[in-house]
């Protein structure tokens, strides 16, 4: 079936300027996560949504960062005055329940963002 | 926040099982052991996880001491599209302990060899 789609694949943007990536989760799944990548180190937690609210933000770096869910499927993350150390791959997850017992997650292929 | 730790890098000969080890010391009594992997220029990719008693499915085994403090991801006949990171994470979970966030370490970079 379908996985966790993320678009775009590859983003370049300017210094300064407001970028927006989209999630579409797998159907039916009620936890998104957000998550940011930066070359040789693991991923690093942004964001967590359950169903149409965040349920932990904890992770976003400033107030430039800014994410939404608002029907509890796809979701946008939104990056306003973009600087070069924004530039990482940013990866999606979802999973069914978002409950530790039996719901992984399941990541798409990330959006590579690249600030010049 | 139990916290794990891996080796940097494996080498495993193709159709050799790999073992990859995780140490996770203070682990609490209800908190699972995750397994995931990422191929270069993919997302991670759910293998396995566990509580208590050894796990196996398609991918993998995974084997948790009796103590919980350590376990072990063994691959039975790896393959050169196993080469990947590996990341061993303990969940952290919200408070009534179901809904959870992984935390990635840096995890264990494994090179299957021809």
């Amino acid at each position: 079936g379908a996985g966790v789609s993320q678009t775009p694949s590859n983003k370049v943007t300017e210094k300064g300027k407001y970028v927006e990536l989209r999630c579409d989760p797998i159907s039916g799944h009620t936890a998104l996560y957000w998550y940011r990548q930066s070359l040789g180190q693991g991923p690093e937690f942004l964001i967590y949504f359950q169903g149409t609210g965040a349920a932990d933000d904890s992770g976003l770096p400033n107030d430039r960062f800014f994410a939404v869910r608002p029907e509890g499927s796809v979701s946008t993350l939104k990056i306003q005055r973009t600087e070069r150390g924004d530039s990482a791959v940013y990866l999606c997850a979802s999973s069914l329940t978002g409950t530790v017992y039996n719901s992984p997650l399941h990541f798409g292929n990330g959006t590579r963002l690249t600030v010049t | 926040d139990a916290k794990t730790t891996q080796p940097p890098s494996m080498d495993c000969a193709e159709g050799r099982a790999a073992n990859l080890p995780c140490n996770h010391s203070t682990i609490s009594g209800n908190e699972y052991v995750y397994w995931y992997r990422q191929i270069h220029s993919q997302g991670p990719q759910y293998i396995i996880h566990g509580l208590k008693n050894n796990e196996t499915n398609e991918m993998a085994s995974l084997i948790i001491t009796e103590d919980r403090k350590s376990s072990t991801l063994i691959l039975p006949h790896a393959t050169l599209r196993d080469t990947a990171v590996y990341y061993c994470i303990v969940p952290v979970t919200y408070s009534g302990g179901s809904n959870y966030k992984l935390t990635f370490g840096k995890g264990t970079l494994l090179t299957v060899n021809p």
